[in-house]
């Protein structure tokens, strides 16, 4: 079976302190995982995928596999940057499973 | 380009009804897939349609079922309404499937 699972429900920080948004996964074969982003009053958003290894809005996330971890790292926190976010993996068969999130706070 | 739509944007039914609900994906977009949103679960995937055809079906009992048309616009319905149908309907949309799915802004549903 598939699961995603964020282990923070909340999450608060100081603007400019580092974050950390803890994403692990448990699948059998090779998954591509996501963080996806929800602003207040906004839609669900793509933030960024491990296959392309960007950097989005200074966040990144690296795939762990041998920890089976994605979690997703910002070294210096903005207030823009509270929302909700969610892990995310699709699997080979093109069907996802999304983690319950994690609500980030940044205190100005 | 306009993002995906969903209609009604809220919905209040009692149980044992049915209800349908309608997500319109931006154009060109011919995948759409339905997600259930709640407080204790998070987004559980419901099902994907891709060219009129169910592609890929979540763990949901068999009152939730789904379509899509041939302009790639789908509907999903709920029919014996219980209360813990209550949530947030979200549908997204993408090119094919693998790329990077568009959400819309959901249809809140409450059964009372």
């Amino acid at each position: 079976a598939q699961r995603v699972t964020q282990p923070e429900k909340l999450l608060s920080v100081f603007k400019g302190a580092p974050v950390e948004l803890k994403c692990n996964y448990s699948y059998s074969g090779s998954p591509e995982l996501f963080w996806y982003v929800q602003y207040s009053r906004q839609r669900l958003q793509l933030l960024l995928r491990h296959i392309s290894r960007e950097s989005i809005k200074g966040f990144t996330a690296d795939l762990n596999k041998g920890e089976t971890s994605f979690h997703l790292k910002k070294p210096f926190a903005q207030e823009e940057d509270s929302a909700m976010y969610y892990c995310a993996l699709r699997d080979t068969g093109n069907q996802f499973y999304f983690g319950t999130g994690t609500s980030l706070t940044v205190i100005p | 380009k306009a993002g995906v739509t969903q209609t009604p944007r809220y919905l209040i039914k009692t149980r044992g009804q049915q209800v349908t609900l309608s997500c319109s994906p931006i154009s060109g977009h011919r995948s759409v897939s339905w997600y259930q949103q709640t407080p204790g679960q998070g987004l559980q995937f419901l099902f994907e349609y891709f060219s009129e055809t169910q592609r890929n079906k979540g763990n949901f009992p068999g009152r939730f079922s789904g379509r899509q048309f041939s302009n790639s616009r789908s509907e999903m319905n709920v029919s014996t309404l219980e209360l813990g149908d209550s949530a947030l309907y979200l549908c997204a949309s993408s090119l094919q499937g693998a790329e990077t799915q568009y959400f819309g802004p959901g249809t809140r549903l409450l059964v009372l």
